[in-house]
C-alpha cells in the first residue's frame, strides 16, 4: 500500500514570495491533515479536511494560508506572501474516518524562508 | 486545558542500556494515546498506540509503553537500546473532552552512544 505522498520535499523561497504543497494521502482515507513543525517542536495541526470539507482551520492563520482539497483525494496548502517565521517542515497525514484511528504521515516538505 | 507532557527535551543512552522517554496527559476523560518517532529530515511514523484495550501495548522495534491512568502516564520504555534508535520521538493524544485533535508534545530527542 503506497503511503503518504508530499512535495516537494524541500523549497527555498524568500519573504512575501508565495510557496504551495501538494499532498496525495493514502487511498481511501477520507481525513486529511496539513501539520506544521517548527524546529524543535511537536507539529500542530493547520488545517483538517473530512473528504474535501474543512473540519478544523482553527490554527491556520487565514490571512496568508489557504488549503484545498479538491474532489476529496489530492490537497494543497499554499502560503502567500511568506514571512520568515513560516520556515517549518510542513507535514501531511491522513486517516480513516474514525477519530481513533492512526494518522499516517508523509515526509513532510521542509521550507526555508529568506 | 488539555495537553501532553513530555519529560525531557534530550535522553541519552549508552548501546544495551534501558530506554524510558516519559509522557504525560492531561484530560478529563481516558485519552487515545499515541507514540510516533520520527528520523531527521523524515516525516513521523507510528510505533504503537493506546486505545482502551490492553494498558500494555507493544509496539513496532521492541518499544513498548504502559497506560497508566492513576498517574496519567504513557511513559516509552524499550529494554536494550540500539544505535538506529536514535531519532526523536513524539507522544500524542487524542483528548477526548477537549478539541478532539491530535496533540502532540515537543518531543523528546533520543541519543544512543556506542
Amino acid at each position: 500500500e503506497a503511503g503518504v505522498a508530499q512535495s516537494p520535499r524541500y523549497k527555498i523561497i524568500e519573504k512575501r514570495q508565495s510557496v504551495a504543497f501538494w499532498c496525495n494521502p493514502i487511498s481511501g482515507h477520507a481525513t486529511l491533515y496539513w501539520y506544521q513543525q517548527i524546529l524543535g517542536q511537536g507539529p500542530k495541526l493547520l488545517i483538517q479536511f473530512q473528504n474535501n470539507g474543512v473540519v478544523d482551520d482553527s490554527q491556520l492563520p487565514k490571512d496568508r494560508f489557504s488549503a484545498e482539497r479538491l474532489k476529496g483525494v489530492d490537497s494543497t496548502l499554499k502560503i502567500q506572501p511568506a514571512k520568515l517565521e513560516d520556515s517549518a517542515m510542513y507535514l501531511c497525514a491522513s486517516s480513516s474516518y474514525r477519530l481513533e484511528e492512526t494518522q499516517y504521515f508523509g515526509p513532510g516538505t521542509r521550507l526555508l524562508v529568506l | 486545558a488539555q495537553s501532553v507532557t513530555q519529560l525531557g527535551s534530550h535522553v541519552s543512552v549508552s548501546e544495551g542500556a534501558l530506554v524510558l522517554l516519559r509522557c504525560n496527559y492531561s484530560s478529563s476523560v481516558p485519552p487515545y494515546l499515541f507514540w510516533y518517532v520520527q528520523y531527521p529530515n523524515q516525516g513521523l511514523q507510528l510505533l504503537l498506540k493506546y486505545t482502551s484495550a490492553a494498558t500494555l501495548v507493544k509496539g513496532i522495534n521492541g518499544f513498548e509503553a504502559e497506560f497508566k491512568k492513576s498517574e496519567t502516564s504513557f511513559h516509552l520504555t524499550k529494554p536494550s537500546a540500539h544505535m538506529s534508535d536514535a531519532a526523536e520521538y513524539f507522544c500524542a493524544g487524542l483528548l477526548q473532552g477537549g478539541s478532539e485533535k491530535l496533540v502532540f508534545g515537543k518531543g523528546t530527542k533520543l541519543t544512543v552512544n556506542p
